[in-house]
């Protein structure tokens, strides 16, 4: 079983600076790696998907990297709308277990 | 758009049995995977359930085989969650999701608003 260990726990930043969130697996991964935007009260949001593909309609200011068992999601600028928790999620190859990050929280410095 | 709507949640004494529903409309349900995940209150995410688009092939969390079943019925744009044997650890906010396209087996891109179930004595 693969389990995601995300890093850090809480990142405090200012708008207009960039953040920079990782995901590291147990074990090397496949290619189904994701990350969702949750703010508070809401479902989360589908943010990248296959590592580095954005999703309809989510900013260029979000990018997503890595291999193996390293991923990173970055924030290039950020905007106040993007203070909230991030999750990273695997899908296994077969069968298509799904497996979250515990998340990290970029709150506002 | 996509909207999906969630019912069906409540307060349940343990080892009793309850039915989720998650109606979806703004696309084709017949053509989409569809996923439930649970979120315990304060905590993170956990995928539960999904289902192939023609309702033949599910597979579950281990923790609840066995005891959930994820079913559909595309004439009424409705995926159930039918929960039985409910533990307190199953106390949690159930969001219906639909599959990304390309696959029934896609992670989740768009969710609906959740339901609570809380499993308590």
């Amino acid at each position: 079983e693969i389990v995601l260990t995300q890093s850090p726990a809480t990142l405090s930043l200012s708008p207009g600076e960039r953040a920079t969130l990782s995901c590291r697996a147990s074990q090397t991964v496949s290619k189904y790696l994701a990350w969702y935007q949750q703010k508070p009260a809401q479902a989360p949001r589908l943010l990248i998907y296959g590592v580095s593909n954005r999703a309809t309609g989510i900013p260029a200011r979000f990018s997503g990297s890595g291999s193996g068992t390293d991923f990173t999601l970055t924030i290039s600028s950020l905007e106040p709308e993007d203070f909230a928790v991030y999750f990273c999620q695997h899908r296994a190859n077969w069968p298509p277990i799904f497996t979250f990050g515990p998340g990290t929280k970029v709150d506002i410095k | 758009q996509v909207q999906l709507v969630e019912s069906g949640g409540g307060v349940v004494q343990p080892g009793r049995s309850l039915r989720l529903s998650c109606v979806a409309s703004g696309f084709i349900l017949s053509s989409s995977g569809m996923h439930w995940v649970r979120q315990a209150p304060g905590k993170g995410l956990e995928w539960v359930a999904v289902t192939s688009n023609d309702g033949s092939t599910t597979f579950y969390i281990d923790s609840v085989k066995g005891r959930f079943t994820i079913s559909r019925d595309d004439s009424k744009n409705t995926v159930f969650l039918e929960m039985s044997s409910l533990r307190v650890e199953d106390t949690a906010l159930y969001y219906c999701a639909k599959a990304r396209p390309g696959s029934s087996f896609f992670e989740p891109d768009h969710w609906g608003q959740g339901t609570l179930v809380t499993v308590s004595s």
